[in-house]
């Protein structure tokens, strides 16, 4: 596998599930981000994990809980979620050090929530 | 607070004709600035970016950007499209430590044959 890796690419869950995103990246970058793309609505950051700290959380509910066990995976684990929690999520990594480095996206999961 | 505005929701063009995808931002300093392309079912892809020196910026598949400052803006320009081209294009501008992007809220590009 090369580059950045998301599974599953879809998921259907009801609002007391539990579930879990993966996000898995083969470029040895040390920056990972989740991004929430909602149909009519600019991408939205999530969360930003720097060598696998947490550095940026841009007011998201509680019920999307990271995780960052190293610096090639992340997880978005997921409880008790809305239907407007449906959208597409975007994982993305980057190097470290130097100015604004480019991100590399993965497909994304598609999230329905019923 | 920086924002990034893509005035065009929708575009349509034909095969082969030029292309011109607007976008103005709003910050105070010197931005760093992006455009990304989506094709449906993946994820986002760089195509060119800004950083600083020459306002153009030539990119991956014929894609050139040009920074204008006292416009605060940072279109996107192809002078030939191609029916592959038809996806999601994002600009976006780097801001604050550490990477963060903000980007606009996308224009979807359809390529008549």
């Amino acid at each position: 596998e090369t580059g950045v890796t998301q599974t599953p690419r879809h998921l259907v869950m009801g609002m007391t599930n539990k579930k879990s995103l993966k996000c898995e990246q083969h470029l040895g970058h040390n920056a990972m981000y989740w991004y929430k793309q909602s149909a009519k609505k600019p991408l939205e950051l999530m969360f930003v994990y720097s060598l696998e700290e947490r550095v940026e959380n841009n007011s998201v509910p509680s019920r999307f809980s990271p995780e960052c066990p190293n610096s090639s995976h992340l997880f978005l684990h997921l409880h008790t979620l809305q239907p407007e929690d449906s959208a597409l999520y975007l994982c993305a990594s980057s190097p470290l050090g130097g100015l604004y480095n480019e991100q590399f996206f993965g497909p994304g999961t598609r999230l329905t929530v019923l | 607070a920086q924002s990034v505005t893509q005035p065009d929701i929708h575009i349509t063009v034909s095969e082969g004709a030029s292309l011109e995808l607007r976008c103005n931002y709003s910050y105070g300093a010197t931005p760093y600035l992006f455009w990304y392309v989506q094709s449906p079912g993946q994820g986002l892809q760089l195509l060119l970016k800004y950083f600083s020196g020459d306002t153009l910026v030539q990119g991956i598949k014929g894609f050139e950007a040009e920074f204008k400052r006292s416009q605060s803006s940072f279109n996107l320009r192809k002078p030939s499209v191609h029916w592959s081209d038809a996806a999601e294009y994002f600009c976006a501008v780097g801001v604050g430590a550490g990477n963060m992007l903000t980007f606009g809220g996308g224009t979807r590009l359809m390529v008549k044959p």
